[in-house]
């Protein structure tokens, strides 16, 4: 059972544009939600991450939107470069159990210079 | 920053033969580390959750005898891949939380069984 679904699966966008992350999750247990950057052959690195109290949080070009309600959140790249190009990961975890991540299936970006 | 070690970065081995993969945490000490599995182009599988100084948690599916779990201090555990076969090829990732910077992800470990 998948507990968080991630869309799209991969995605092309212009230099400059705003690519789009969606994430929603079922398990209303979770109170954190990271997302990770991925690139070939090397191990996810923190972007950044949200608790629900707040609806949304940016760190430099990225952007977090929560919706609590909705049970969703998204990731935003203002600006986008052609280093951005990578697979990008939502997570979720809920209190206990050390910080268990539940990822969702990926979205392969590719920024087009 | 918070830096997980992973060691080595890739491995080539025989079918039959042993792997060890080793996961450290440099500037903090883990109570607890995650092992994940990686397919290309899939997203991550929780294998296990090692504590340190007891037993590993597995999750449903993955053979405990076949991953060996080993967390024998704060800022060590490894994975051994016992009697490898080619269908282990895989990306092995550990993962550890430190307190300021959250869930930080090791560089991972691409192992090739042939």
């Amino acid at each position: 059972q998948q507990q968080v679904k991630q869309s799209p699966q991969s995605l092309i966008v212009q230099k400059g544009g705003i690519p789009i992350i969606n994430c929603a999750y079922e398990n209303t247990a979770f109170d954190y939600f990271p997302w990770y950057q991925q690139f070939p052959g090397k191990g996810p690195a923190l972007l950044i991450a949200i608790r629900p109290d707040v609806s949304e949080k940016k760190e430099g070009r990225f952007t977090i939107s929560f919706n609590k309600s909705a049970k969703q959140f998204s990731l935003h790249i203002m600006d986008s470069q052609p280093g951005d190009s990578a697979t990008y990961f939502c997570a979720a975890s809920a209190p206990g159990g050390g910080n268990k991540l539940v990822f969702g299936a990926g979205t392969i970006l590719r920024v087009k210079s | 920053g918070a830096v997980v070690s992973q060691h080595p970065s890739r491995v080539i081995c025989k079918s039959g033969t042993s792997v060890k993969i080793e996961c450290r945490s440099l500037d903090f000490q883990a109570t607890t580390m995650f092992w994940y599995r990686q397919f290309p182009k899939q997203s991550l599988m929780l294998m296990a959750t090692s504590n340190e100084g007891s037993k590993a948690t597995y999750e449903q599916g993955v053979e405990k005898d076949k991953f060996l779990i080993n967390h024998a201090s704060l800022t060590l555990s490894t994975l051994t891949v016992t009697s490898a076969h080619p269908e282990d090829s895989s990306f092995y990732i550990c993962s550890a939380r430190s307190r300021r910077q959250g869930v930080v992800f090791g560089s991972g470990t691409q192992l090739s069984v042939l």
